[in-house]
């Protein structure tokens, strides 16, 4: 069935550090790629989404490129900031209105 | 546009006790989804509702979970009984039927501690 796998947390980095959270998926067909982003005591807002092959998400100063080679969704940010420590879900779905299916989870903070 | 609201925030029971969740999806919304996230784990879809039919309830443990929406607007979660298991974050997102109908707005949640 489809997944989605991302590496586990917890992730610390120092404000202005490069960013890299590992996303990959299994899927049949051409799904739609999402990262969303929880921040303490909220819930999931969409952070980017990617819906084709070869796509780049991006939003805030993070990127996503849905590589279908490598079944692949990798989150990336040039420099992290305080403000970005919150706990980010890859997540998958096949069609439109359909069922998401997200991974675990990866917390991140920031540290000044 | 208002966002997804929920209520309770934040409930504690015993267990065999009974809960029950609300939710208001965005105005227009068709699709309105419920979720349970365990800490530390994503998100899992319990049901799916498209307008005020289900579309997928295959993870709702119907022996003791029970969701309507009536007049395809609003959404209740009940559980009833609670077991301890059933401590977690109770999301409910709704989506827009169109092109962009895979993007999922969530609610702040329901934290729910049962004791």
């Amino acid at each position: 069935g489809d997944s989605v796998t991302q590496m586990e947390g917890p992730v610390t980095l120092s404000e202005e550090a490069f960013l890299t959270i590992n996303c990959t998926y299994t899927a049949t067909g051409y799904p739609s790629l999402f990262w969303y982003v929880q921040y303490p005591g909220e819930g999931l807002q969409l952070l980017l989404k990617a819906t084709k092959a070869d796509d780049k998400g991006s939003n805030k100063g993070f990127e996503a490129t849905y590589r279908k080679e490598t079944t692949s969704f990798h989150l990336e940010k040039g420099s992290v900031q305080v403000s970005d420590s919150a706990v980010y879900f890859c997540a998958l779905s096949r069609n439109t209105g359909n069922q998401f299916y997200f991974g675990t989870g990866t917390s991140l903070t920031v540290i000044p | 546009e208002a966002g997804v609201a929920q209520s309770p925030r934040y409930k504690i029971i015993e267990k065999r006790q009974s809960v029950a969740f609300w939710c208001n999806p965005i105005s227009g919304h068709a699709t309105l989804y419920w979720y349970q996230q365990i800490l530390g784990q994503g998100p899992k879809l319990l049901i799916q509702f498209q307008n005020n039919g289900v579309v997928d309830d295959s993870q709702l443990p119907k022996d003791r979970f029970s969701a309507e929406r009536l007049k395809g607007v609003d959404s209740t979660l009940k559980i009833q009984p609670a077991k301890l298991e059933d401590s977690a974050v109770y999301l409910c997102a709704s989506s827009f039927q169109g092109i962009n109908s895979y993007e999922q707005y969530f609610g702040p949640g329901t934290r729910l501690t049962v004791t």
